[in-house]
């Protein structure tokens, strides 16, 4: 099946520092999603997006399906961007989520 | 409903004892997924549900695992003989169609004593 590799595995921010987080897979995909897990555990939409550039505020992503690749970026972080972002894709039935790159954002 | 939604959002049961685990999706949703998260650790598959196709079982654990989803709504995972190694956080997702924006409920945290 896909692989789906994210990194770095772990960051750690200054509160305002801005931060790259990257999610590589082995195959073409119909789908790719970001989630924010948060530290109470909640799995939270961040983009659906298969290819292109989105942005919603301070995060925005650039999925290049082509180099199979997709790349969230957080800028100006805060406290509560603290937690897990998982890339997630979707590929001949198959849904596969990357381990994660666990974030903490220090005030 | 408005979202995804899951219950109980806590159990806590005796190892040997069978628990059963809900999940209500999106109206409309075609697709249901269920998950599986260990304390700190990634994501699990267990089980896919499309339409009125065969649902695809190939990340259930064991044979005390199985799930069903009666009408194309509501499902139900059930696990027997509970063991300590199974009390982890089980999530459902459901999406509108095969490869479309995947949306999560709260998750059932079970406990396995």
């Amino acid at each position: 099946g896909i692989q789906v590799e994210q990194s770095p595995p772990d960051l750690i921010l200054q509160e305002g520092a801005n931060s790259t987080l990257r999610c590589n897979f082995s195959d073409s995909v119909n789908n790719l999603q970001w989630f924010h897990q948060n530290p109470w555990g909640q799995l939270i939409n961040l983009f659906y997006i298969p290819s292109g550039t989105k942005q919603n505020g301070r995060l925005s992503a650039t999925t290049v399906a082509t180099e199979r690749y997709s790349l969230l970026y957080i800028s100006s972080s805060q406290t509560t961007d603290s937690g897990v972002y998982f890339c997630a894709v979707y590929n001949n039935n198959d849904m596969r989520f990357g381990a994660g790159t666990r974030l903490t954002v220090k005030p | 409903g408005a979202g995804v939604s899951q219950s109980p959002s806590n159990k806590v049961t005796e190892k040997g004892k069978d628990v059963e685990l809900r999940c209500d999706p999106i109206s409309g949703h075609t697709a249901l997924y269920w998950y599986r998260q260990s304390l700190g650790q990634g994501l699990e598959f267990l089980i896919y549900f499309q339409g009125n196709s065969a649902p695809d079982k190939s990340g259930l654990p064991s044979d005390r695992f199985s799930a069903e989803r009666t009408g194309g709504s509501v499902s139900t995972l059930t696990i027997q003989r509970t063991q300590q190694e199974d009390s982890a956080v089980y999530l459902c997702a459901s999406s509108g169609d095969r490869g479309g924006e995947l949306f999560f409920g709260e998750g059932s945290r079970l406990t396995v004593l």
